[in-house]
């Protein structure tokens, strides 16, 4: 069983629409979690940033985090078809001075398409 | 915005041969990854340098990649023999700090025939 494990969709939605993007971990000791866009034939880029539980909102993006349940969201507001892209998960553990190791474990990606 | 500079962007190889990849990071930044990101899964750590040193590469496959970051600055990543298997992206990430947000890359895709 993955550490990180991502729902690959496809998910395809309607511009306007809310999305709901997920990712469940294993590791209790991850304590920093990310949420990356990757553009086809790019690199991910750093979307959202948060430690430990709670909510973070960025813009028409909110993130989400459970760690009783170890579960973490995305969701996006008024969806544009720029937000086509893959989303990823990321999250790392800490060391014993409470900073991230920065190694980062990925969930296999989410594949959006916002459809005008 | 700083970017991090990747070289080749693309790469088409024969297996048994040697494949050498580059990177430059966002200047000032100590921290710097090799990620690997094989099609339709996320990436994976190859090797993670604090300045120069190596402080992980439990996930290198030592017999044929070998990384090195000699001057604490850029970065090479060289396969040697390549294989089939090693068909992917190759993503170069860094951080200011070992606890600061990553930044990527656009990659190098290698194809081994």
């Amino acid at each position: 069983q993955k550490e990180v494990e991502q729902d690959p969709g496809p998910l395809s939605v309607p511009e306007g629409a809310i999305v709901s993007l997920n990712c469940t971990y294993s590791n209790s000791a991850f304590q920093y979690f990310m949420w990356y866009r990757q553009y086809s034939r790019k690199g991910p880029e750093l979307l959202m940033y948060t430690y430990s539980s709670g909510n973070k909102e960025d813009g028409r993006f909110t993130a989400q985090v459970d760690k009783s349940s170890k579960y973490i969201s995305l969701f996006i507001r008024d969806s544009q078809p720029s937000d086509s892209a893959t989303y990823l998960c990321a999250m790392s553990a800490s060391n014993a001075g409470g900073t991230s190791y920065g190694k980062l474990t990925f969930g296999q990606g989410t594949i959006l398409t916002v459809h005008p | 915005e700083a970017e991090v500079a990747q070289s080749p962007r693309y790469k088409i190889t024969e297996k048994s041969q040697a494949v050498a990849f580059w990177c430059d990071p966002i200047s000032g930044h100590a921290t710097l990854y090799w990620y690997r990101q094989i099609l339709g899964q996320g990436p994976e750590l190859l090797v993670q340098f604090q300045d120069e040193s190596v402080v992980d590469d439990s996930q290198l496959p030592k017999d044929r990649f070998s990384a090195e970051r000699l001057k604490g600055v850029d970065s090479t990543l060289k396969i040697q023999p390549a294989e089939l298997g090693d068909s992917a992206m190759y993503l170069c990430a860094s951080s200011l700090r070992g606890n600061s947000p990553l930044h990527f890359g656009n990659g190098t895709r290698l194809t081994v025939t």
